[in-house]
């Protein structure tokens, strides 16, 4: 079974528009982290944040905001004011403390912003 | 510190070649990890590495695939025979998590390999 789901394969939208990549993971554990990464066109993974799972404030960075929901299993994110800069594969993953500490990553999210 | 540093950038050889990747994590990190990635399945675990010992290497695809760790600054991933299908990105990653706080991971550049 996937831990981590991104539903959304390939997402485009027109610069300054608001979107939101969705992320839903799937874990046993009660001590486990989540994390959000940017692949952009030139192919490094960049980290972007990381959230564990005593902590559900939500939070803002720019123009970035992360919305974690233990209820519903979601950490998503969200991009204000998008710019072609943003355009990128985003992946979603998890790091459950009580296995080893692996990380499983979601499939991405291709972003295109059209300028 | 300058990151997790991996080579080669770009690897072609051919079919049947030895291919030997590297990676030197970031200084003081416990943790380093092997993926793959790929169109068709996406970034893939490997391998991973706890204080240079193997922990978990139920992601290698098969026995041409061999990783190791022999000190805290250097692992080595190698493919031998190589194939058309393995060619894809392998990336390497570092973590420091001696505090058991679930740090994030950070990447190196990858080495694109092409079997030919």
């Amino acid at each position: 079974a996937q831990k981590v789901t991104q539903a959304q394969t390939e997402i485009s939208v027109v610069e300054k528009e608001d979107v939101t990549l969705d992320c839903v993971y799937e874990t046993r554990d009660t001590t486990y982290y989540l994390f959000w990464y940017k692949q952009p066109p030139s192919g490094e993974l960049v980290f972007l944040i990381r959230r564990n799972s005593f902590d559900e404030q939500n939070e803002i960075s720019g123009r970035y905001s992360w919305n974690f929901q233990k209820s519903t299993s979601s950490f998503n994110f969200t991009i204000t004011a998008s710019q072609v800069v943003d355009s990128a594969v985003y992946f979603c993953a998890l790091s459950e403390h009580g296995r080893g500490n692996q990380f499983y990553f979601g499939t991405g999210t291709s972003l295109t912003v059209i300028p | 510190d300058a990151g997790v540093i991996q080579s080669p950038r770009h690897e072609v050889t051919e079919m049947g070649q030895e291919v030997t990747l590297r990676c030197k994590p970031i200084s003081g990190h416990d943790y380093l990890f092997w993926y793959r990635q790929t169109m068709m399945r996406g970034l893939e675990l490997l391998i991973y590495f706890n204080n240079n010992v193997p922990i978990d290497d139920s992601g290698m695809p098969e026995d041409r695939f061999s990783a190791k760790m022999p000190n805290a600054s250097f692992s080595t991933l190698k493919i031998q025979p190589s194939e058309p299908r393995d060619s894809a990105v392998y990336f390497c990653a570092s973590r420091d998590d001696r505090g058991g706080e679930g740090h994030e991971a950070f990447f190196g550049q990858g080495t694109r390999l092409t079997v030919v």
